[in-house]
């Protein structure tokens, strides 16, 4: 286990609705990175969130956002949910500032957009 | 950006013997490549990472080898048991991506008794 929490483990939307994952990191890791991955695939870079800064982001559109917190735990956002968002949401924390840092993820969140 | 290729897609071994995954990487930047273990339901787990200074790093049955000229790298596993089956992912980063991994597609290691 990594110390790395993750909720809700599973979640059921429909298309057009929005949807709020939280993500606890590590104790001692103030840096968060969250992953999209689709069924078969690898993880995809989303963003990366550094002492409460949006420090990097993966091509995705501006309906996916996310919030740092000052205890280093981290929201990510998705408005407009489509179908295509279905996927597993993982998010990995690591000890900042970004850099070659291992990154420990989480057991994600599995999301179904109907 | 960084694109990193992974073969094969699937591996099937007879336990005890052992396995290789190969990836390949775009960016003459990056400078740091984990391996992550994903098992079904579970987030990835990291295995074994080296950086760029090295070019092998062991640790017990796994090894990862790094040749920078080619730009690619390898994962080994030796003695492989039942419990070796999963998914297996390479990645590579460097300050162009900001240090966000870049994953491969996976692989699919099924260790037969």
């Amino acid at each position: 286990e990594t110390g790395v929490t993750q909720s809700p483990t599973h979640l059921i939307k429909t298309r057009g609705q929005q949807v709020t994952l939280r993500c606890s990191s590590q104790s001692g890791h103030n840096t968060v990175s969250w992953y999209q991955q689709a069924l078969g695939q690898g993880p995809q870079f989303i963003f990366q969130y550094y002492r409460e800064e949006e420090n990097g982001r993966g091509n995705f559109p501006p309906r996916f956002s996310g919030l740092q917190f000052p205890n280093y735990s981290s929201e990510l956002n998705v408005n407009a949910l489509e179908l295509d968002d279905s996927a597993l949401y993982l998010c990995a924390s690591s000890v900042g500032p970004p850099s070659q840092e291992t990154q420990y993820f989480g057991p994600g969140t599995r999301l179904l957009v109907l | 950006g960084e694109n990193v290729e992974q073969h094969p897609s699937t591996l099937s071994v007879q336990e005890g013997d052992s396995a290789v995954i190969k990836c390949t990487y775009s960016d003459s930047a990056s400078n740091y490549f984990p391996w992550y273990k994903q098992e079904l339901g579970k987030g990835p787990q990291l295995i074994i990472d080296i950086r760029s200074n090295v070019g092998e790093k062991k640790d017990q049955r796994i090894a990862v080898t790094l040749n920078k000229t080619a730009k690619h790298f390898s994962l080994h596993i030796t003695e492989t048991q039942p419990e070796d089956s999963a998914v297996y992912f390479c990645a590579a980063s460097s300050i162009h991506s900001g240090y966000a991994l870049n994953f491969g597609k996976g692989t699919s290691l099924l260790v037969t008794p």
